[in-house]
């Protein structure tokens, strides 16, 4: 089964506009965290965002913003207001346990089209 | 501050050949970590290196593959007698020594290999 889906391979949205780049989890291990990752045509993997199972309040670092549902197991990135600079691929990763750190598992990703 | 290095950027080897990957961390980082991303597809781990150790290689293909972090200079990633399977973009991050509420691991630019 898959650990992390990110079900949208591609999405084209109007620059200023908000995005909501979907990730589903799954995990039975209470400990475990988030991450979300921005990769340009250029090719380095950028780290975005990060959210904590335990933490209390969803994530947010500038324009991006981490809508946590652990309910639901989801964790979809926000990105408010987009600009044509955020074209990228957005992978969604999970490392499980404390003890697993170093071991992310990622989704398949998105790619993101910003138009003008 | 420099961030995590790897060269060469790109690199084409025809099949059989033996291919050399180097990541240099950033400074003060002593954990390593490669990963393999094929077409369209996220990051796989690979392995986990510290200085003079491998940590985890379950991620690691059984032959041709190895990989070290010596206590001077840079980990290296070699495969060995090269297939066209192997094409695939490999990514090194880095980590600092110490994992406290999270492990966020820094990337590099990433090596394109390419088996003609």
């Amino acid at each position: 089964a898959q650990k992390i889906t990110q079900t949208q391979p591609g999405m084209f949205v109007q620059e200023k506009e908000a995005v909501t780049l979907d990730c589903t989890y799954d995990t039975s291990d209470p400990s475990y965290g988030l991450f979300w990752y921005k990769q340009p045509s250029s090719g380095e993997m950028i780290f975005l965002i990060y959210q904590g199972s335990y933490d209390q309040q969803n994530a947010t670092e500038g324009r991006y913003s981490l809508n946590f549902q652990k309910a639901r197991k989801s964790a979809n990135l926000v990105i408010s207001a987009s600009q044509l600079g955020d074209s990228a691929m957005y992978f969604c990763a999970m490392r499980e346990g404390w003890d697993s750190n170093y071991q992310l598992i990622w989704g398949a990703g998105t790619k993101l089209i910003i138009k003008p | 501050n420099a961030g995590v290095m790897q060269n060469p950027r790109h690199l084409v080897r025809r099949r059989g050949q033996e291919a050399r990957l180097r990541c240099s961390p950033m400074k003060g980082h002593s954990h390593v970590y490669w990963y393999r991303q094929l077409p369209e597809e996220g990051l796989k781990f690979m392995v986990y290196l510290q200085k003079e150790n491998i940590i985890d290689e379950s991620g690691m293909p059984k032959e041709r593959f190895s990989a070290e972090f010596p206590k001077e200079g840079p980990s290296i990633l070699r495969i060995q007698q090269v297939v066209r399977g192997d094409s695939a973009a490999y990514f090194c991050a880095s980590s600092p020594r110490e994992a406290q509420d999270y492990n966020e691991q820094f990337f590099g630019p990433g090596t394109r290999l390419t088996v003609l």
